[in-house]
């Protein structure tokens, strides 16, 4: 069984829109993250949660938004899409934020921004 | 702040050949934990290997590496590259958060 679903795998959607990007770990984990992958730039880290509160933002525009409803769900909200927004999106948990702990990454939200 | 260096976006290698990509980290941290992480294509990154340990060798799926705090480096090396190594690696330092590096493409031939 996936311990990290993220939905959907495919996303399709038109420049101005929104979308939420769903994730939900099941390892029990304290710390989640989002990570973005494009083919301009590798992995690149966007935002760090511990038991439901901001860790940690390096994501410079507003338009992205972290949601976290439950201590193993934390969705992202992207806002007023563009098509540089186009990239993989990652979410991974971790038990705890910091230290040797290693980091679980989901299977990734592909979206594409028309 | 913290950062990595990979020098090489791409390594190209025959099977069978040694495999050694670079990683060197700056962080003000004295204990800093260092990784690598793997990604083979349409798949999500998973972890390799880790260390903390000073000049102490960690060796995980026929890979090790080394970290050296004297030279701030954690090169992933492996004696023998085989077809399914083909893959994507990121060297990663924990300071005050996880920081990856830009990531070597590693494409090995038969």
């Amino acid at each position: 069984d996936p311990k990290i679903i993220q939905k959907p795998k495919y996303l399709v959607a038109v420049t101005g829109s929104e979308k939420i990007l769903i994730c939900e770990q099941y390892l029990g984990h304290n710390a989640m993250y989002w990570y973005r992958q494009s083919a301009k730039k590798p992995l690149e880290f966007m935002f760090s949660y511990s038991y439901q509160k901001l860790m940690d933002n390096q994501t410079a525009s507003s338009r992205f938004q972290p949601q976290s409803s439950k201590k193993n769900h934390l969705d992202l909200q992207i806002t007023a899409l563009k098509p540089d927004d186009s990239a993989t999106y990652f979410c991974a948990s971790s038990q705890d934020v910091g230290g040797m702990d290693e980091q679980y990454f989901g299977p990734g939200t592909r979206l594409t921004v028309l | 702040g913290d950062s990595v260096t990979q020098t090489e976006g791409l390594v190209t290698l025959t099977e069978g050949l040694p495999v050694m990509l670079n990683c060197t980290y700056q962080t003000i941290y004295s204990n800093p934990f260092l990784f690598w992480y793997v990604q083979h294509l349409n798949e999500s990154p998973r972890l390799l290997l880790k260390s903390f340990t000073d000049n102490k060798r960690t060796e995980h799926q026929g890979f090790h590496a080394t970290l050296h705090k004297s030279s701030s480096s954690f090169h992933l090396q492996k004696s023998s590259a085989q077809l399914s190594d083909s893959a994507l690696y990121y060297c990663a330092l924990m300071g005050y958060k996880l920081t990856f590096g830009t990531g070597t493409s590693l494409l090995v031939d038969p």
